[in-house]
Order: structure tokens, then C-alpha cells, then sequence
């Protein structure tokens, strides 16, 4: 079955840019979806196929989706930008979800 | 405005039948490309997917839990139905239903709430 791979913890200083990466083979030929989960709530979709933002998501976040790693850009870091962050795909008629990475704000 | 909001009982015993309904709104599950899924979250863990249901009736499991899932329409128009056979202790967390617009690639773009569940004798 597909596998995706993400880090566990990522920090950020407030202000600064965070990345957050998600791996699986041929990832790059993959719709790439990232939803941003804070604590006692549901997840939100952040962005879609890669690199779209669902309306009311600040253009602060973007996505891009080359070589072996999907990747989440968090710009102008905010404390209410820490939450965990999980990407998905759908592959061979399955959802796959990564372990999820906790995004600390500094 | 699009809602989803699942409900059942918050604690089950072990070997039991876990039955789960996502009550929604704004949209129609008749309308193509649409589907709705059932995602669990062990405390402290990350997002499982469980189970599929197109506007088509047909479904997909994951494939590590289909032999104890099965999803449904339900009474109403506007329910999904998840049963979840043989609950263990490990099935205890929060359990999601959520909304897909399309057929080619399933994203979740909205949720609900979420219903906890706990497997406990």
C-alpha cells in the first residue's frame, strides 16, 4: 500500500517561512491535498492539487508538489499558524494520509 | 453553507457493533463526482481514512479494516451510515465524516465536528 512520510515536529520563528514536507514514491505525479488540524478540532483543507488554496485560506500558505517531496510553505509565520498539518493523496482508490507534522511557532 | 455533523454512541464494548450516522447539508450526494468518507483519530494520533461512499452508491474501504466496515446511504437523503463490526479498544477515538466534490482525485473540503468513541468493557 502507498506511503506517505512526513516529519514529526518542524519549528518556525514568528514572522519566518516553514516548510513542511510529505514523501512517497512518485509523489510528483500525485494530487497532493494538506489540511491544517489545531487542537480539538477538525481538519481544514489548506490546499488542494498541490498548489490551490480553498477560498478564505491566506495566501500565505502555498504548496508545490516536484521531484520526490510535496511540500507545504507556511509564509510570515503566525502563532495561530501552530497546529499539525497532514497531507494526502488518493491512490489505487484508497485515501492515504500522512503521520501528520507538528508545526511549533517560536 | 455545507455542514456535516456525525453522531452515535460515545461508548461501545468490546466485540460490539459500532454504528455511526454523518447528517449534512448544502449539498446533494446525488450530484456526480460527489462522495462523503469516514476518517478516525486515535487520541494523539494521526488521521485514518475508513471508508468511501459515491453519489453513485458505489464504495471503497481501507483495505486493513474492510472485512469490519461497511457504508451506506441512509434513511434520509441527507445520511451516511458507517458500521464498524468487532470494536477493540485500539477503534477508541474521534471519528469524522467528510464531504469530497470530486470523482478524479477525493479531497476532503469539508468536515464535521467529529464523534469520540470509546471501546470499553
Amino acid at each position: 500500500s502507498y506511503e506517505l512520510t512526513q516529519s514529526l515536529s518542524v519549528s518556525v520563528a514568528l514572522g519566518q517561512t516553514a516548510r513542511i514536507t510529505c514523501g512517497g514514491v512518485n509523489i510528483e505525479r500525485k494530487n497532493v491535498h494538506w489540511y491544517q488540524q489545531k487542537p480539538g478540532q477538525a481538519p481544514v483543507m489548506v490546499i488542494y492539487r498541490d498548489q490551490n488554496r480553498p477560498s478564505g485560506i491566506p495566501d500565505r500558505f502555498s504548496g508545490s508538489n516536484s521531484g520526490k517531496t510535496a511540500t507545504l510553505t507556511i509564509s510570515r509565520a503566525q502563532a495561530g499558524d501552530e497546529a499539525d498539518y497532514y497531507c494526502q493523496v488518493w491512490d489505487s482508490s484508497t485515501v492515504v494520509f500522512g503521520g501528520g507534522t507538528k508545526l511549533t511557532v517560536l | 453553507q455545507i455542514t456535516l455533523k456525525e453522531s452515535g454512541p460515545t461508548l461501545v464494548k468490546p466485540t460490539q457493533t459500532l454504528t455511526l450516522t454523518c447528517t449534512f447539508s448544502g449539498f446533494s450526494l446525488s450530484t456526480n463526482g460527489v462522495s462523503v468518507g469516514w476518517i478516525r483519530q486515535p487520541p494523539g494520533k494521526a488521521l485514518e481514512w475508513l471508508a468511501l461512499l459515491y453519489w453513485d452508491d458505489d464504495t471503497r474501504y481501507s483495505p486493513s479494516l474492510k472485512n469490519r466496515l461497511a457504508i451506506t446511504k441512509g434513511t434520509s437523503k441527507n445520511q451516511v451510515v458507517l458500521t464498524m463490526t468487532h470494536m477493540d479498544p485500539v477503534d477508541t477515538g474521534t471519528y469524522y465524516c467528510a464531504r469530497s466534490s470530486e470523482e478524479l482525485t477525493i479531497k476532503f473540503d469539508s468536515w464535521g465536528q467529529g464523534s469520540l468513541v470509546i471501546v470499553s468493557s
